[in-house]
């Protein structure tokens, strides 16, 4: 399995507050990704990183801000949390362009009551 | 912009028999294909890819898919299911240079006795 840990598993906020969510991998893949997986969607890009403090949105950003400070951890930050964003989180990474083949932490499930 | 369909969102299924998962695709480009499976509570395990070369790709656990370009297809199949390939399925294609997934919204695969 690749070395990706994601952290916490779950998580239970408030609505308004802020929220991060971690991902740490091991493998020194240049791209890491947030996806969100809601039923009836399958998976959406929220943001992906192209290497250290190199971001781009997804199609699902609106509320959310991500940062990449080293290359092995991307955080994904829910500035105001809200019910719509409750949901299972999964970071993903690829190593290149050469291998675009995606791995996928074990997700987080966050719920905003 | 790339677009990818899963024409069944559950396939009922008994043991032995076979099975295939649709999948259709839009791109105007070459793409990279995918198919991931997701057991309950977990993340994405990559099943098999097609990145170039021959049509029909191999993958894990006795799954295999055709690539076929002209109707814009890349279709799962298993000639004999079990119990244990109960599991949601995921089709996949890359997505620009920064090898970006768009994924399909899943299929439902449940294999009974």
């Amino acid at each position: 399995d690749a070395g990706i840990t994601q952290s916490p598993r779950h998580k239970v906020t408030e609505t308004g507050t802020p929220v991060t969510l971690r991902c740490h991998q091991t493998e020194n893949h240049r791209y890491m990704y947030w996806y969100r997986q809601d039923p009836g969607h399958g998976l959406r890009l929220i943001h992906y990183s192209y290497g250290v403090k190199d971001t781009d949105k997804g199609e699902v950003s609106d509320g959310y801000s991500v940062s990449r400070s080293k290359t092995e951890d991307f955080l994904l930050t829910l500035e105001s949390a809200t019910s719509s964003q409750t949901s299972v989180y999964f970071c993903a990474i690829t190593a290149d362009r050469g291998h675009p083949e995606a791995f996928f932490g074990q997700g987080t499930r966050l719920t905003v009551v | 912009a790339q677009s990818v369909t899963q024409l069944d969102s559950q396939v009922p299924v008994f043991e032995e028999a076979p099975v295939e998962l649709r999948c259709n695709y839009s791109s105007s480009v070459s793409v990279y294909l995918f198919w991931y499976v997701q057991y309950p509570n977990q993340g994405l395990q990559l099943l098999l890819k097609y990145l170039s070369g021959s049509t029909l790709v191999k993958g894990i656990n006795g799954f295999e898919a055709e690539f076929n370009k002209s109707q814009t297809s890349f279709h799962l199949r298993k000639p004999s299911v079990h119990i244990s390939d109960t599991a949601e399925y995921f089709c996949a294609v890359n997505r620009g240079s920064q090898g970006n997934l768009i994924f399909g919204k899943g299929t439902k695969l449940s294999v009974k006795p």
